[in-house]
């Protein structure tokens, strides 16, 4: 879906560095996700908000950290202490509520160096 | 919390054969069962969904069956074409409070 912008698409990490991963959404949708894709683990979900200035951790939020200030955006970081941090990250999108549909974005493909 | 099983893992099929791919659930208070397609390299899209006062839904070739007393909801295609190769998601949530959860996918692949 074109309303959902994630950037970059590949990224690489250094030892001991935060790297932060854009998501943008112009669909108005209330409610934003952030999941962690690796091989045959199927889709983790990291951190999500339903409002703005207000998010919840998921299953795996260690090691990553959220920010929620405007409605459209809802940048992802990943810190040093996230000792495993190779994968592919999908942002997505609802209307409001998690029984919603939900749109995804091209994902953000991070390496370490 | 809920957990979402789905199986198999991997699925080959003849092209114009049916594929069939099971999610089962724990909570039997969720209510809304999405399906995602997600082609190699791209991002996972929503194929079909329903809710729990559905027994079946259908779209063209593609139909959902809920079985609330078993817990279980499939996924079938029917006529499966080249293009239906990908890997599909399974997901289940409680409420709208409640994320979706995901099924650990499905890799099917069509051989022409």
């Amino acid at each position: 879906d074109g309303g959902i912008t994630q950037s970059p698409k590949y990224l690489f990490r250094k030892e001991g560095q935060n790297v932060t991963l854009s998501c943008e959404q112009n669909l108005n949708h209330d409610a934003m996700y952030w999941y962690r894709q690796d091989p045959g683990q199927g889709l983790r979900l990291i951190y999500y908000s339903q409002i703005v200035n207000d998010f919840q951790k998921g299953d795996i939020a260690e090691g990553y950290s959220v920010s929620r200030e405007k409605k459209e955006s809802f940048p992802l970081t990943v810190t040093s202490a996230q000792k495993n941090p190779t994968a592919f990250y999908l942002c997505a999108s609802s209307r409001g509520q998690s029984n919603q549909p939900q749109h995804f974005g091209d994902g953000t493909r991070l390496s370490i160096l | 919390g809920e957990n979402v099983e789905q199986h198999p893992s991997t699925l080959s099929v003849q092209e114009g054969d049916s594929a069939v791919i099971k999610c089962t659930y724990s909570d039997s208070a969720s209510n809304y069962f999405p399906w995602y397609k997600q082609e190699l390299g791209k991002r996972p899209q929503l194929i079909i969904d329903i809710r729990s006062n559905v027994g079946e839904k259908k779209d063209q070739r593609i139909a959902v069956t809920l079985n609330k007393t078993a817990k279980h909801f499939s996924l079938h295609i029917t006529e499966t074409q080249p293009e239906d190769s990908a890997v599909y998601f399974c997901a289940a949530t409680l409420s709208g409070n409640t994320p979706l959860v995901f099924g650990k996918g499905t890799r099917l692949s069509v051989i022409a």
